[in-house]
C-alpha cells in the first residue's frame, strides 16, 4: 500500500511563475490537508478538502493560493504570481474516514514526503 | 486562536540519559499527536493521546496528556543515536476542521 505521494519533491520558480504541487492521497483516504512549513518552524494548516469538496480553507493566504480536490485525479494546490515568501516546504496528508465521530476518532493524518519550493 | 507550544527547541544529550520534551496548548482539546521528522524527510506519525491521563509506549519513548494543564510529555529513556530527530506535537483544533495545530518543533541531538 503506497504512502501518501507528492510531486515534485523540488520545484524552483521564478517571482511571477505558477507553481502546481500534486498530492495523491493514501489509498483507501478520502480526506486530503495540506500544510506548509518554514525553516525552523512547525507546519502551518493551510486548506482541508475532500472529493470536490472544500471542507476549511482558513488557512490559505486569500490571494494567489487555490486547492482542489477532483473526483478523479490528485489534490492540487496552486500558487499562482509566486513571490520570494512563498519558499517553504509544502506537506500533503491523507486520512481515512474518522472511526467514528467524537473524540474517540483518531483520526491519523499520514504525511507524504513534501515538495520543497524554491522562488528565485 | 490555539497556540502550541514546545519546549525545549534544542536539546543535545548523550546516549543514555534520559529527557522529557514538553508541549503546552492554549485551548481545550482532547486530541494530540506526536510526530518525528528526519531532515528532509516526511512526519512519521509517533502517539495519538485521545483522552486525559492517556499514556502511550513504544520503544524508549513515552507520551502523556493531562488535558487539564493542556500539557503532553514525550519522554525519552535511555536515549540512543537513532532518535535523533525533530519531534513536533500537533493538537486538534475542532469544529470539524480537523486541521492541525503544529508547535515549533524539538530538534533533538543524541550524541554517542
Amino acid at each position: 500500500n503506497a504512502g501518501v505521494m507528492q510531486n515534485p519533491r523540488h520545484l524552483v520558480r521564478r517571482r511571477g511563475q505558477e507553481a502546481r504541487l500534486r498530492c495523491s492521497p493514501m489509498k483507501g483516504h478520502s480526506h486530503v490537508y495540506w500544510y506548509r512549513q518554514l525553516p525552523e518552524e512547525g507546519l502551518k494548516f493551510m486548506v482541508y478538502l475532500q472529493k470536490e469538496n472544500i471542507i476549511d480553507e482558513s488557512g490559505m493566504p486569500k490571494e494567489r493560493f487555490s486547492a482542489e480536490f477532483p473526483k478523479e485525479g490528485p489534490s492540487i494546490l496552486r500558487i499562482q504570481q509566486v513571490v520570494r515568501g512563498d519558499s517553504a516546504a509544502y506537506f500533503c496528508a491523507s486520512s481515512p474516514l474518522p472511526e467514528g465521530t467524537g473524540p474517540l476518532a483518531k483520526n491519523i493524518q499520514y504525511f507524504g514526503a513534501g515538495t520543497r519550493l524554491s522562488v528565485l | 486562536e490555539l497556540k502550541v507550544e514546545q519546549n525545549p527547541l534544542f536539546l543535545s544529550m548523550q546516549e543514555g540519559k534520559n529527557y522529557t520534551i514538553y508541549c503546552n496548548y492554549s485551548t481545550t482539546s482532547d486530541r494530540l499527536y506526536w510526530y518525528r521528522q528526519d531532515p528532509g524527510k516526511s512526519l512519521e506519525s509517533l502517539f495519538v493521546l485521545l483522552s486525559n491521563g492517556a499514556v502511550k509506549q513504544e520503544g524508549r519513548l513515552m507520551a502523556s496528556l493531562d488535558t487539564k494543564a493542556r500539557l503532553s510529555t514525550l519522554h525519552i529513556t535511555a536515549a540512543v543515536h537513532d532518535l535523533s530527530a525533530t519531534y513536533f506535537c500537533a493538537v486538534y483544533s475542532g469544529g470539524g476542521a480537523d486541521g492541525l495545530t503544529f508547535g515549533k518543533g524539538t530538534h533533538l541531538i543524541i550524541q554517542p
